[in-house]
């Protein structure tokens, strides 16, 4: 069965930068389309930003602009979230999803989540 | 943008009896239409997607239903194990967006 597992989660002020990574085993990573999940503790599920299987393509929630990159490494089975320009409001769980073969898909294999914590 | 709408937002209930969950949609989403069950210090787990189809390994208490703009989760006999709280989400290429959860307790 595959697993996910995320790392580079911490502690950083407003304004200030963090690399988010998750690492891939179990499955075929590089025909898979990945994303980035968050949630707030005690509350819902946002979408962050997924990527396909070849980075051809990927996409942002609303709420990035234009802060955040995602990125992958089909050689190294990783996926990256590059976040920039960090607010208060960014503080949360970060999980590492994949959607399977298609971008367009449910959620069907989560990682337990890097904590962001976003406080001055 | 299409917003979900989940009710209610908290839901009491006994073990053996039979609960719905409705996610309504702010326009036509077809069936692209998920359901996941979050339990506290986990990460959600995938239940159902395209509004019916059930997860391999998911018990078959757990059914889906709709189309269009209106959903239901519908669990007939309630276990222990299903005491959590549960989101629907609709997907689509770069689009994905959660209804705000209903927390099943126990009455």
């Amino acid at each position: 069965e595959g697993q996910l597992q995320e790392s580079g989660g911490g502690v950083v002020q407003p304004g200030g930068s963090l690399r988010l990574s998750c690492v891939v085993s179990g499955f075929t990573f590089d025909e898979y389309a990945m994303h980035w999940v968050r949630q707030v503790p005690g509350k819902g599920l946002e979408w962050v930003s997924g990527i396909s299987w070849d980075s051809g393509t990927w996409g942002y929630g609303d709420f990035v602009k234009g802060r955040f990159t995602v990125s992958r490494d089909n050689g190294k089975n990783s996926l990256y979230l590059e976040m920039n320009s960090l607010r208060l409001e960014d503080t949360a769980l970060y999980y590492c999803v994949t959607t399977g073969l298609s971008v367009a898909d449910a959620f069907d294999l989560w990682g337990r989540g890097t904590a962001v914590i976003v406080s001055s | 943008d299409i917003q979900m709408t989940q009710s209610p937002s908290t839901l009491s209930a006994s073990v053996g009896d039979r609960v719905a969950i409705t996610c309504r949609a702010s326009q036509n989403i077809n069936n692209f239409l998920a359901w996941y069950q979050q339990k506290p210090g986990r990460a959600p787990k995938l239940l159902i997607s395209r509004a019916s189809a059930l997860e391999s390994g998911v018990p078959s208490r757990f059914s889906g239903s709709g189309s269009g703009t209106e959903f239901t989760l519908t669990i007939s006999g309630l276990h222990p194990d299903d005491f959590a709280t549960y989101y629907c989400q609709n997907y689509g290429s770069y689009s994905y967006t959660f209804g705000q959860g209903t927390k099943l307790e126990i009455k």
